[in-house]
């Protein structure tokens, strides 16, 4: 099976940076994934790993360790308009093209 | 071009009472998914279909069925439902198997009562 684990809520304030956690647990593994969603709208896309590293866009990062099945998405200079829930996904195979999401994390920010 | 649409927006059943989600993509993308979304469960994947004529079963697929009834059309129904079954399904696509990043549609908010 597969399951991915990421804390429930994190609060950071405005102009900080801020980590979110993503451990997860497939049968295989064929990269990990990060969106974005906003209350009352659909997720969006944000960033992927399929090697180990960092990936940089704009103020977003992410992370991937494969060996620690472990990864996490690094928001910086935090904008009051990042208030959303973030979510990591993986996909476990190539061939039938399966993804799973983790329950998210809702992160708060203070001014 | 329109992206992803789902149709309706919002729905109220009765228990028992059946319907039919509609998602289409002008996209040309092989791969399309449904999701369902309740507080605190995040996001979870009913079924899928990685192509045209195929269909899989995902986390939770007991009391949905499914058609891939071609490229852009992928459509989930609810034969009986159940209160348990009141939640925001998302339809998402991505292009085939050698991507990563998928498309989701606008959602459709279901009560059932």
């Amino acid at each position: 099976g597969q399951s991915l684990e990421q804390p429930s809520e994190v609060t950071a304030v405005e102009g900080a940076i801020v980590q979110i956690n993503c451990t997860y647990q497939t049968s295989g593994f064929y990269g990990l994934s990060w969106y974005q969603q906003h209350d009352g709208g659909a997720p969006t896309f944000l960033s992927y790993n399929g090697l180990d590293g960092l990936e940089e866009t704009g103020r977003f990062s992410s992370f991937l360790s494969r060996s620690d099945s472990y990864g996490y998405l690094l928001l910086q200079e935090l904008q009051m308009k990042d208030s959303a829930s973030y979510f990591c996904a993986v996909r476990s195979q190539l061939r039938d093209d399966k993804i799973i999401f983790g329950k998210g994390t809702r992160l708060h920010i203070l001014p | 071009n329109a992206g992803v649409t789902q149709t309706p927006k919002f729905q109220v059943l009765k228990t028992g009472q059946s319907m039919t989600l509609q998602c289409a993509q002008d996209m040309n993308h092989n791969s399309m998914y449904w999701y369902r979304q309740d507080p605190g469960m995040g996001l979870r994947l009913i079924y899928y279909s990685a192509s045209e004529g195929t269909t899989d079963k995902g986390e939770v697929p007991n009391g949905y069925n499914v058609s891939r009834l071609n490229k852009r059309e992928f459509s989930l129904r609810l034969e009986s439902a159940a209160p348990s079954q009141t939640s925001v399904y998302f339809c998402a696509t991505k292009p085939g198997q050698g991507a990563y990043e998928q498309y989701f549609g606008p959602g459709t908010r279901l009560t059932v009562t």
